[in-house]
């Protein structure tokens, strides 16, 4: 009974690449959230999906990011030409989606290094 | 905008001692609370939630929530050293949403 998984753990990669973070949620889960942690920062919403929809991106850059979740295979997190300040800890998590929401249980996430 | 305030701290306490860490949220119409606890260097891993005012005891830890107030608060009672780690506050706002709101956190060192 796997919990979420997220790969890879640690990327690096050189500015102006493009980087992409993937997030299996837990079995019999279809809602997925993607967070974003700032060094010495409080955990940030990004963006809400659920199979092949996008609910709410509210807290998505407006320009390089984008996410998806395809019906088949995990939810990927796309930054493209990435530059020093995406350096951070990417974090998913997921939810059945039904009953009263009780918490969720975050992925052991990605660190993120733009050198 | 809505936000979630916590002292940043670091606050120490005594091992064997009840250590307090504090919130407060703005928006008026938040539903439910949780608590996180973040080791360094690793994921956030939820302790608690409350949905109603009063106190919810769960072991060491105790929630406690006024939301006239728009206060919550974790007490950590007979702290540990491997209590030592970073607080994290969350709302879950109004709407329906299962999205949250997090404070900075609060880093709390347990000493031996």
């Amino acid at each position: 009974n796997a919990g979420v998984m997220q790969n890879p753990r640690h990327l690096v990669r050189r500015r102006g690449q493009e980087a992409r973070l993937r997030c299996s949620p837990m079995k019999g889960h279809s809602h997925v959230y993607w967070y974003r942690q700032l060094p010495e920062e409080g955990l940030k919403f990004m963006v809400y999906l659920q199979k092949e929809n996008i609910i709410d991106e509210s807290g998505m850059p407006k320009e390089r990011f984008s996410a998806e979740f395809p019906k088949e295979g995990p939810s990927i997190l796309r930054i493209q030409q990435v530059v020093r300040g995406d350096s951070a800890a990417y974090f998913c998590a997921s939810s059945p989606g039904t009953g009263r929401f009780g918490g969720y249980t975050f992925g052991s996430g990605t660190r993120l290094t733009v050198v | 905008q809505k936000e979630v305030e916590q002292n940043s701290g670091p606050l120490s306490v005594p091992e064997g001692a009840i250590a307090s860490l504090n919130c407060t949220y703005s928006d008026r119409g938040s539903q439910s609370f949780f608590w996180y606890r973040q080791y360094s260097g690793k994921s956030p891993e939820l302790i608690m939630f409350i949905y109603s005012n009063g106190d919810k005891e769960d072991g060491r830890f105790t929630a406690q929530l006024n939301k006239a107030s728009q206060y919550v608060s974790l007490l950590i009672r007979d702290s540990q050293p491997s209590d030592s780690a970073t607080y994290l506050c969350a709302v879950q706002t109004q709407g329906g949403s299962e999205k949250l709101v997090f404070g900075k956190g609060t880093k709390l060192t347990v000493n031996p």
